[in-house]
């Protein structure tokens, strides 16, 4: 089945700095990937998601890359907010999502 | 909580019992699941209704239960033989049979005494 890694577990950055994370993914077939926002005590929410006929998307400070001939792809958030503090998931899907382990992203003043 | 509501909030079990952790939703979707969410690990699905009266098990669904009677209802049980429950649970459901845009609950915390 898929196998998704997501690197890094732990991201700290400065406010206004961009913050990047990375996920590969095992099945060729995946054609979807999104990525949900989980804040502390919260549920997860869908923020930005992609589909494999696309190479990228972006939705105000967020942007998601998709390199399918590296099975990889990636989240961008740029000029970093503190309320940007959160849990991030990747997933990637061919029938069922498989979600990548979490990167805990802290925003500092 | 409009839209997908999880219940209760915490929940402890002793040893032997069985638990049931209750999930509803009101956005008329057709598929619903069941994810258990541990510290470093990501979301795991247990279970998986893609239609009423239909279900199938997820990567992790040994020591678990599931039901879908009703469309709006997939309550989730933790049997005695689920030997590590502990863990955050969260009911997500979607107008995709595929999982694409997942609506979650607010999830419970499911405790062992």
């Amino acid at each position: 089945g898929e196998n998704v890694e997501q690197h890094p577990s732990t991201l700290s950055v400065q406010e206004g700095d961009s913050a990047v994370i990375k996920c590969t993914y095992s099945d060729s077939a995946s054609n979807y990937f999104p990525w949900y926002k989980q804040e502390l005590g919260k549920r997860p929410q869908l923020i930005i998601d992609i589909r494999s006929n696309v190479g990228e998307k972006k939705d105000q400070r967020i942007a998601v890359t998709l390199n399918k001939t590296a099975k990889h792809f990636s989240l961008h958030i740029t000029e970093t907010q503190p309320e940007d503090s959160a849990v991030y998931f990747c997933a990637a899907s061919r029938r069922k999502l498989q979600f990548g382990a979490g990167t805990q992203v802290v925003v500092t003043p | 909580d409009g839209g997908i509501t999880q219940s209760p909030k915490y929940l402890f079990r002793k040893e032997g019992q069985n638990v049931t952790l209750s999930c509803e939703q009101n956005l008329n979707h057709d598929a619903m699941y069941w994810y258990r969410q541990d510290p470093g690990q990501g979301l795991r699905l247990i279970y998986y209704s893609q239609i009423v009266n239909d279900f199938q098990k997820g990567d992790i669904a040994e020591g678990y239960s599931v039901s879908r009677e009703k469309k709006e209802s997939f309550p989730l049980t933790v049997t005695s033989a689920q030997k590590n429950p502990t863990a955050f649970y969260l009911c997500a459901s979607s107008d995709s049979p595929r999982g694409e845009k997942l609506f979650f609950g607010s999830g419970t915390q499911l405790s062992v005494l």
